[in-house]
C-alpha cells in the first residue's frame, strides 16, 4: 500500500529550463510534506517542505506546491542547473505520528 | 558531531551471520529514524524513537531485525541469521523534538553473500 506516490521514476530537462518533479498521496491525515534530494553514495539531505495549512512555499531557486483537494504536491525548480542531477524523494507526516513516509523517487538529469 | 554519523560505512557478511548498525545521531535530536533502501527502490521505513517513548517498530520486516537506543542518543541496528534480501543501503536520520524535518547520515551499504 503505497501512500506516497512519485509516479515518474526519471525526468530530463535542459539546464536553465524549469524541472517538475509530481508526488501524489492517498492518506488524507498528512499534514505535513517534504522534499528531499539524494546524491549516489550519500544520504538524503533536507530540500524544503510545506505545511497543509499552505499552498506554496518558495526557497531560492525551488518551489513547492500543495494542492490538497488532489491529494498532489509537485517541486519545481527554476532556473535548473547540472548540479541539481539527483535523485528526488518526496515524504510526508501525518500530526498524529512522526513516521515520515517516503516515494519511491524520480532521478532527474539536467543536461547542459 | 555536526551531522548524524553512521557506521560502518560498508559491511559485507555471509549469510546467515549477526550484523551490528552504528547511528550516532546529531547532539540534541530527541527523534531518530531507520530507514533501508533496496536497489531501485525507494525509502523503506524501519523503526522510529521518540525520547524515553516506546519505540514504533512497525516496519521491521522480521523478527530478525531488532533495535535501541541507549541513553537517548546512539542507536544500534541488529540483523540476526542475515540473508541476501537483507542486502541494502541502511539510513539513519535524526530530528529535533517538535521539527519535523529530519537530517539524514550518509547510510551503511549492507552486502549479504
Amino acid at each position: 500500500d503505497q501512500q506516497v506516490k512519485q509516479n515518474s521514476p526519471s525526468l530530463s530537462v535542459q539546464e536553465g529550463r524549469i524541472s517538475i518533479l509530481n508526488c501524489d498521496y492517498t492518506n488524507s491525515m498528512f499534514d505535513y510534506f517534504l522534499w528531499y534530494k539524494k546524491y549516489p553514495a550519500e544520504g538524503p539531505t533536507f530540500l524544503i517542505s510545506i505545511s497543509s495549512i499552505k499552498d506554496k512555499n518558495e526557497d531560492g531557486r525551488f518551489t513547492v506546491f500543495l494542492n490538497k483537494s488532489a491529494k498532489h504536491l509537485s517541486l519545481h525548480i527554476v532556473p535548473s542547473q547540472p548540479g541539481d542531477s539527483a535523485v528526488y524523494f518526496c515524504a510526508a507526516r501525518a500530526d498524529s505520528s512522526y513516521k515520515l513516509i517516503f516515494g519511491s523517487g524520480t532521478r532527474l538529469l539536467v543536461r547542459p | 558531531g555536526a551531522g548524524v554519523s553512521q557506521s560502518p560505512s560498508n559491511k559485507v557478511t555471509e549469510k546467515g551471520k549477526d550484523v551490528e548498525l552504528r547511528c550516532d545521531p546529531i547532539s540534541g535530536h530527541t527523534a531518530l529514524y531507520w530507514y533501508r533502501q533496496s536497489l531501485g527502490q525507494g525509502l523503506e521505513f524501519l523503526i522510529y524513537f521518540q525520547g524515553n517513548s516506546a519505540p514504533d517498530k512497525s516496519g521491521l520486516p522480521s523478527d530478525r531485525f531488532s533495535a535501541e537506543r541507549t541513553g537517548g542518543s546512539v542507536s544500534t541496528l541488529t540483523i540476526q541469521r542475515t540473508q541476501q534480501e537483507d542486502s541494502a543501503v541502511y539510513l539513519c536520520a535524526s530530528s529535533a523534538r517538535g521539527n519535523t524535518e529530519a537530517f539524514f547520515g550518509q547510510g551503511t551499504r549492507l552486502t549479504v553473500v
